[in-house]
C-alpha cells in the first residue's frame, strides 16, 4: 500500500471549514484513499472514501487532485466535537489476500477551539 | 444498532495473570478485526476473522496472544501470562461484507499490566 504523509497538527476555529491535507505522491491507480478520525478514548470512526472523483458525504468532503498523488479532507463547518486525530490511509480496494488491514499511521490531530 | 461492544472496560491485572478481552460485532458483519493501540506504535492489527475464521494472524505479538471466535456474535483475545509491556488500549472492530473498508470500532479496552 501506497505510503501517505500528514502534518502533525493543525489548529481550526470552530464554525469555519477544516482543510486537512494528505500527500500519497506513491499511490497506484487501484488504491483508494480512505479517511478515519478518531475522538480522545474512543474508537476510529469512518469518515470517507474515493478513487479519484470527489466525494461527500454527511460528515465531510474529499477532494483528491487530478494526478490524484494528495488529497483533501474538508470538515466543511467545524464543531469542538471534531478534535481528533484524523489518518489518511491508501488501500487497494477489496483485495482478496488481506481484507480489512488497513494500516493506521500517525495521522493530523486537529484542535477545534471556540 | 449499540455497534461492536467490548468488555471490560479497564482492566488492571498483575504481571503472569492471564488477561480475556471480550468483543461482540455487529450483527450481521461477517469480518472481525482486533487491533492494539500504543503511543510508540500506534495502531497495529493483531489479527481478523472472517466467517468465524481467523485470516490473518500475522499481526498477534507472539505465542502469549490467542484469539478465537467460537461464533459469529462473539469473540475474545486472551494473553497468558500477561507483561507489562502488552499494556495498551485493545479495539475490536467489524465489518460487513462487501461494504469496503468501512471498519466499525468499540470502544477499546485500556489493559494495564503491573
Amino acid at each position: 500500500d501506497a505510503k501517505t504523509t500528514q502534518p502533525t497538527s493543525m489548529d481550526c476555529a470552530e464554525g469555519r471549514a477544516a482543510n486537512l491535507p494528505c500527500n500519497h505522491s506513491t499511490i497506484s491507480g487501484n488504491e483508494y484513499v480512505y479517511w478515519y478520525r478518531q475522538i480522545h478514548s474512543q474508537g476510529p470512526q469512518y469518515i470517507i472514501h474515493g478513487l479519484k472523483n470527489n466525494e461527500t458525504n454527511e460528515m465531510a468532503s474529499l477532494i483528491i487532485t487530478e494526478d490524484r498523488k494528495s488529497s483533501t479532507l474538508i470538515l466543511p463547518h467545524a464543531t469542538l466535537r471534531d478534535t481528533a486525530v484524523y489518518y489518511c490511509i491508501v488501500r487497494l480496494y477489496m483485495t482478496t489476500d488481506s481484507w480489512g488491514k488497513l494500516q493506521f499511521g500517525a495521522g493530523t490531530q486537529v484542535v477545534v477551539t471556540p | 444498532d449499540a455497534g461492536v461492544i467490548q468488555s471490560p472496560r479497564h482492566e488492571v491485572t498483575e504481571m503472569g495473570q492471564e488477561v480475556t478481552l471480550r468483543c461482540k460485532p455487529i450483527s450481521g458483519h461477517d469480518y472481525l478485526f482486533w487491533y492494539r493501540q500504543t503511543m510508540m506504535r500506534g495502531l497495529e492489527l493483531l489479527i481478523y476473522f472472517n466467517n468465524n475464521v481467523p485470516i490473518d494472524d500475522s499481526g498477534m505479538p507472539e505465542d502469549r496472544f490467542s484469539a478465537k471466535m467460537p461464533n459469529a456474535s462473539f469473540s475474545t483475545l486472551k494473553i497468558q501470562p500477561s507483561e507489562p509491556r502488552d499494556s495498551a488500549v485493545y479495539f475490536c472492530a467489524s465489518r460487513a461484507q462487501g461494504t469496503n473498508e468501512k471498519l466499525f470500532f468499540g470502544s477499546g479496552t485500556q489493559l494495564s499490566v503491573l
